[in-house]
């Protein structure tokens, strides 16, 4: 199916471990992004990718990795979670983001909703 | 540093009115400006995006940009109660450094 897929949905996990997110997208997007969403803070840019092999930290990097040897994955791993960790993760793409209008708008996929204990 | 503000509301509106959501950006340098709905439980899809001053429409919604006064608003016409969600709003300036979420609006939309 066309469009951008989160896996897994729903993931619970202990502190300490580590945890690996995955996101593949069909569009050939340039851009790929990684958000978490908290309550009180609205979506917060973890990461993002302006292509494959390259990434750069947005707001909120501490505590997680991102790589992208391929155009449309873009894994996001947490080395070793923590409780504060615990939140929804988008994971979004787009063509571009220099070009004003439709090609900057971000496509999110549905969602990894991840609980530390 | 960079921001965006809304009224994270509820906002109630009845069935049929017009709904005014605002977003008030800090970024003078910000150049597009998107609107994205986003359904408890889901994921933000998006309704419409503006970089040019003034109205643009697309069916029941209505986006208007005033980069002088630095703020953009969504107008929802004939508002249903399926139009009641979180509507987010999305400043960029070019750039992964250049975006911007407001924390977003509870729409309550009235039968």
């Amino acid at each position: 199916d066309a469009g951008i897929t989160q896996s897994p949905r729903y993931k619970i996990t202990e502190t300490g471990r580590q945890v690996t997110l995955m996101c593949h997208q069909t569009w050939s997007h340039s851009y790929m992004f990684w958000y978490r969403q908290d309550l009180g803070h609205g979506l917060r840019l973890i990461y993002y990718s302006a292509a494959a092999d390259i990434t750069d930290k947005g707001e909120v990097p501490d505590g997680y990795v991102v790589s992208r040897s391929k155009t449309e994955n873009f894994p996001l791993t947490l080395e070793s979670a923590t409780r504060s960790q615990t939140s929804v993760y988008f994971c979004a793409s787009s063509e571009s983001l220099r070009l004003a209008g439709a090609q900057e708008t971000q496509y999110f996929g549905p969602g990894t909703r991840l609980l530390v204990l | 540093q960079k921001e965006v503000e809304q009224n994270s509301g509820p906002l109630s509106v009845p069935e049929g009115a017009i709904a005014s959501l605002n977003c008030t950006y800090s970024d003078r340098g910000s150049q597009s400006f998107f609107w994205y709905r986003q359904y408890s439980g889901k994921s933000p899809e998006l309704i419409m995006f503006i970089y040019s001053n003034g109205d643009k429409e697309d069916g029941r919604f209505t986006a208007q940009l005033n980069k002088a006064s630095q703020y953009v608003s969504l107008l929802i016409r004939d508002s249903q109660p399926s139009d009641s969600a979180t509507y987010l709003c999305l400043s960029q300036r070019g750039g992964a450094d250049g975006l911007t979420f407001g924390k977003g609006t509870h729409l309550i939309i009235q039968p």
